[in-house]
Parts: structure tokens; sequence; C-alpha cells
């Protein structure tokens, strides 16, 4: 099935410490983003990637790091910088094209310890 | 700088009865506005996508309208059912976005009750 796995479903932080959250798409989508989502909230973006080897800021990029080495590879990284990392994370791709649907993962909810 | 709200964030309705969801929008240059389903504790799915072009795209009970130049567009579900009950996110992507990045209302949470 063509789809997008993000894992673990929970995962939690110690005072100090990285957490790196993994994305994998086998949909050959070339755009793929990650989401923040808090309580009661709409999602904001912590940053996308249009292409391998290229990724951008999005609105909250601070604390947070990525990569993308593969098409189908977005992992992200929750650094000690982020204060309030407590979330759900959701990792979504789209198609090439401004009208194509972004397809969402199941998330990550990253608590703190 | 868009911004997308939902009224109301929350609504309660008996089965059977027709949902009317609102959603609406500051900046009217968009590719197009997405409706999505979210069940507590998952990700989003898509239900619908309306291009800027179209009026209103409809799936089964589903049926979004969108109206650009007002900056709103409006989800209805018919006949309601108790596995309706969820939260119902829209969301735009701008012209001026870069990325395509989507910009998110906050979200209506429905209870339809049996």
């Amino acid at each position: 099935d063509g789809g997008i796995t993000q894992s673990p479903k929970y995962l939690f932080r110690k005072e100090g410490q990285n957490v790196t959250l993994s994305c994998e798409q086998n949909l050959n989508h070339d755009a793929m983003y990650w989401y923040r989502q808090d309580p009661g909230q709409g999602l904001r973006l912590i940053y996308y990637s249009q292409i391998v080897n290229d990724f951008q800021k999005g609105d909250i990029a601070e604390g947070y790091s990525v990569s993308r080495e593969k098409k189908e590879s977005f992992p992200l990284t929750v650094t000690s910088a982020q204060k309030n990392p407590t979330a759900f994370y959701l990792c979504a791709s789209t198609g090439q094209g401004s009208n194509q649907p972004q397809h969402f993962g199941d998330g990550t909810r990253l608590s703190i310890l | 700088k868009q911004e997308v709200t939902q009224i109301p964030a929350a609504l309660s309705v008996p089965e059977g009865e027709n949902l009317v969801l609102n959603c609406s929008f500051t900046d009217s240059a968009i590719y197009n506005l997405q409706w999505f389903r979210q069940d507590p504790g998952k990700g989003l799915t898509s239900l619908l996508l309306i291009q800027s072009s179209q009026r209103e795209q409809t799936s089964g009970r589903l049926n979004a309208s969108l109206d650009k130049s007002s900056g709103r567009s409006t989800l209805y579900i018919a006949a309601s059912q108790p596995g309706d009950s969820a939260t119902y996110l829209c969301a735009v992507i701008g012209i001026k976005a870069a990325g395509n990045k989507l910009t998110f209302g906050g979200g209506t949470r429905v209870l339809v009750k049996p």
C-alpha cells in the first residue's frame, strides 16, 4: 500500500536530549513537510523540502533540524534548543504542482519526561 | 499574511441532521483549498480539494463550496452519522506561499449523537 509511515508513535524526551522523528513515504512524492499541532490548534509548518538535498524553514523552525538525503525519507530532529517540544508532529508529502492534495502520516506524539 | 478561521470551534448535532462547516480566509489569492478530517490521535485524511477556478467539489455525502471573492468555503455533510464525529480542518495554499505550504484553520470538532 502506498502511504506515509511515521515512527515512533509515541516518544519521550529528557532534558537536554535531541530526538529524531522518522518519516518515510513510498508515494514517489517530491515534496515533504513537517507540521506541529498543539491541542485545539491548527497545524504550523516547521520545515519543508521540495527536492532531495534541499530544504527550507517554515514558520516555526527554531529548535528543529531536518535532512533530505533520500527522496523517500525526511527525518526531523527536535533539539535541546526547542524549549517547548511537547506536541503532535505530522509529516506530509505531495506530488508536483500546486493542485495536488497533501497526504499525511499518522503522527508522532512527543512528550517531556 | 494569510489567516484561516473556522467557526464554530465545536458543533454537536443529532444523527441524520445535515452538517454545515464554515471556513474563511483573508487573502483570496489562493491555488486551492483543502478539507481534511482528523480522528483523535491520528493524522489528517484529505476529503476534498477545490481548485481556485472551481466553485464546488462533491464526494458521496460531502459537498464543498468555494467563494474566493468573499474568502469563504463551506463543507456540507448530508445525513450525518455517528461515524462522522471527528475534527474537520480546512487549509489553503496561497499563491504567495513558498513551497506550496498549507495554511490551516483551527478546526471544527464535530459530535454526531445517535
